[in-house]
């Protein structure tokens, strides 16, 4: 197994900039990947990290540290719809194959 | 686009049903999983399939098992319903390392 920590819960206003962060421990790391999940529904997949940096994609970056098991999660100009829950987590290529293991989400709250 | 699809959205069975939950992906991707997701607790990985007749136990097995006769479908298998099997149920395919999983819709049991 291993350990992933994110935040349980975070507000950010409407328009501002949230970062929600991510550690992890793992032996056999192959991968770090962001989801989103409105409530009631499937992870969407919205990044994935495999070597070190900030990855950019629209109003969403994120990055990652291995050698530190860390990544963060960067919304920026956020909007009401961004209200949902974001789950980080980590390819581990030691025991479980191809399988992605979770964190427990972070469920982020965007106010007026 | 990838398509995964769960038989059922919304399912209600009794204590000691045998329950099957059916999952189809249209991709021809080899690794599928099976996981389920509880307030508090994240998504679990119950068990996973890297090719047809192939399985391999996830971190919590127990009171389930599964099936994969052919490479699109996988099916999850409640040989016994019991009511700590209440739970959203999450399927998830993967083309290889380095690519995202797919999700499907999921299906809500209720055990009663």
């Amino acid at each position: 197994g291993q350990n992933i920590d994110q935040p349980t819960e975070m507000t950010a206003t409407e328009g501002a900039i949230v970062q929600i962060n991510c550690t992890y421990q793992t032996s056999g790391f192959n991968g770090l990947f962001w989801y989103q999940q409105h409530a009631g529904e499937a992870p969407t997949f919205l990044s994935y990290n495999v070597l070190d940096g900030l990855e950019e994609k629209g109003r969403f970056s994120s990055f990652l540290s291995r050698s530190k098991g860390y990544s963060y999660l960067l919304l920026k100009e956020l909007q009401m719809k961004d209200s949902a829950s974001y789950l980080c987590a980590v390819r581990d290529m030691g025991n479980s194959g191809y399988a992605l293991n979770f964190g427990k989400g972070t469920s982020l709250l965007v106010t007026p | 686009d990838v398509k995964v699809t769960q038989s059922s959205r919304y399912l209600v069975k009794r204590t000691g049903e045998k329950v099957f939950l059916e999952c189809v992906q249209d991709m021809d991707h080899e690794n599928m999983f099976w996981y389920r997701q509880d307030p508090g607790l994240g998504l679990r990985l119950i068990y996973f399939s890297y090719d047809v007749k192939m399985k391999e136990k996830g971190d919590i097995p127990e009171g389930y098992s599964v099936s994969r006769e052919k490479k699109e479908r996988f099916s999850l298998i409640l040989e016994s319903a019991s009511t700590n099997q209440t739970s959203m149920y999450l399927c998830a395919s993967v083309f290889g390392t380095g690519t995202e999983a797919f999700f499907g819709q999921g299906t809500r049991l209720t055990v009663v």
